[in-house]
């Protein structure tokens, strides 16, 4: 079946550092992923997408790279704050279908 | 203010007893889609619709039920609501672009439903 994996434990880094956050998928060929960010008791809130024919993309202090042959994306913020602290969530979908398979999402904690 | 509604935020009810979440949008967005999310499973689609009399099973659709009459609204109804339907729900809604890709999907602010 398809699933998406995203790390499950939380991500600690100190304040400045670049986060790296990482969505893998198996059994399924997106046309393109997005990346949301989540705050506690909020709904999710997007933040990139990318498409399966494109490898890199930018927007601001966030950086989404996508290799449809490992089957990952990796999502970095870079110049990390505090205000960075959320859940983010990676997202699945194809132009053959019209449903969305979203990962449980990573922790990040950004420490001043 | 483009947004997407739902009500109420917080429902606590008994097993059995039917009830109703409301979703609207105002972006005239054709696409519209149910989540429920609980602890380390993630947001599960429910139903979606890809516009007015549309609808189809996302990936959790037991026990639930949609309808989309008007293009700005697709309620989420449990007829016969048991204990493990407690969750948080999000209604969201997006546009398609061209080559078939979803834009950016936009979420309510969540409905924390608790069956007791």
């Amino acid at each position: 079946s398809q699933k998406i994996e995203q790390n499950s434990e939380a991500l600690n880094i100190q304040e400045g550092k670049t986060a790296t956050l990482t969505c893998n998928y198996t059994n399924y060929s997106p046309a393109y992923l997005q990346w949301y960010r989540q705050d506690p008791g909020r709904g999710p809130v997007f933040l990139l997408l990318i498409r399966e024919n494109e490898k890199e993309k930018r927007k601001e202090r966030l950086k989404v790279t996508f290799d449809t042959t490992l089957k990952q994306s990796l999502f970095h913020i870079t110049a990390s704050q505090p205000a960075d602290s959320a859940t983010y969530l990676c997202a699945l979908g194809n132009t053959g279908g019209f449903k969305t398979i979203f990962g449980a999402g990573t922790r990040l904690f950004v420490k001043a | 203010e483009a947004q997407v509604t739902q009500n109420p935020r917080y429902l606590i009810t008994v097993t059995g007893k039917k009830l109703t979440v409301t979703c609207s949008q105002n972006m005239n967005h054709e696409y519209m889609s149910w989540y429920r999310q609980d602890p380390g499973l993630g947001l599960r689609q429910i139903y979606y619709s890809m516009n007015v009399e549309v609808t189809d099973k996302g990936d959790v659709p037991e026990g639930y039920k949609v309808s989309r009459k008007e293009k700005r609204n697709f309620p989420l109804i449990l007829e016969s609501p048991s204990p493990n339907q407690t969750s948080l729900y999000f209604c969201a809604s997006s546009q398609r672009l061209a080559g078939g890709i979803f834009n950016e999907q936009f979420f309510g602010p969540g409905t924390r439903l608790t069956v007791l």
